[in-house]
């Protein structure tokens, strides 16, 4: 079976910092997907991407950027961590082969910003 | 608006007992996913429908696409059953997108 992993696990940044999440996946997936998940709250969708070099914003876009440089691996950025932000970042990739659509889940990666 | 209602929004359950947890969708989607996510964060694949009933062990879920909605049952809850479930449901446009539902909290006492 395959694997998703997220690096790193835990992430404390300044505020205004820059921040890069990373995810790898090795079920050889098309897409792939990063979510942003609030305390209590459901998963908000910030980018996914159909393809290698491909992007696509999610309802939560802004504040992000995204890169997928290859197949197996899509990175986020904050692009300037908000004080006090406290989420978990979840990537995802997706099966849809043989009348399955399916999404695996990484770990997260869980964010603190003073 | 959101796509996706889930209700209820948390659930306390006695071990050995069930209930359902249910998501209504506001437009028509072609599948559904349901995940519990657990006390770790991590989020479990659970079922995967695109149309009828699955039973797996304890669970089973239907997804009615031309009603717009999908159930979970739990019965007999065991301790380890606690954490939320989600729904994710994939919509008939926007093809890549999952629309995720607000969670079930889920608390099984002993």
């Amino acid at each position: 079976g395959g694997i998703i992993t997220q690096t790193p696990k835990f992430l404390i940044g300044q505020e205004g910092q820059k921040l890069t999440l990373k995810c790898q996946q090795n079920f050889n997936h098309d897409t792939m997907y990063w979510y942003r998940q609030d305390s209590g709250k459901g998963l908000r969708l910030i980018y996914y991407s159909i393809t290698e070099n491909d992007l696509q914003k999610g309802d939560l876009s802004e504040g992000y950027d995204a890169s997928r440089e290859k197949k197996s691996s899509f990175s986020l950025t904050v692009t300037s961590a908000q004080k006090n932000e406290m989420a978990v970042f979840l990537c995802a990739s997706r099966l849809n082969w043989g009348g399955k659509d399916t999404q695996y889940f990484g770990p997260g990666t869980r964010l603190l910003v003073l | 608006g959101d796509q996706v209602e889930q209700s209820p929004s948390a659930l306390s359950l006695h071990e050995g007992t069930g209930s359902a947890l249910r998501c209504n969708f506001t437009t028509t989607m072609r599948a559904v996913q349901w995940f519990q996510q657990n006390s770790r964060g991590s989020l479990i694949n659970l079922f995967y429908l695109a149309s009828g009933t699955k039973e797996n062990g304890r669970l089973k879920s239907t997804f009615n696409s031309k009603e717009s909605y999908s159930t979970l049952h739990i019965r007999d809850a065991q301790l380890e059953d606690s954490g939320t479930y989600f729904c994710a449901a994939a919509s008939n446009t926007g093809y890549q997108n999952f629309y995720f539902g607000k969670g079930t909290s889920l608390t099984v006492i002993p």
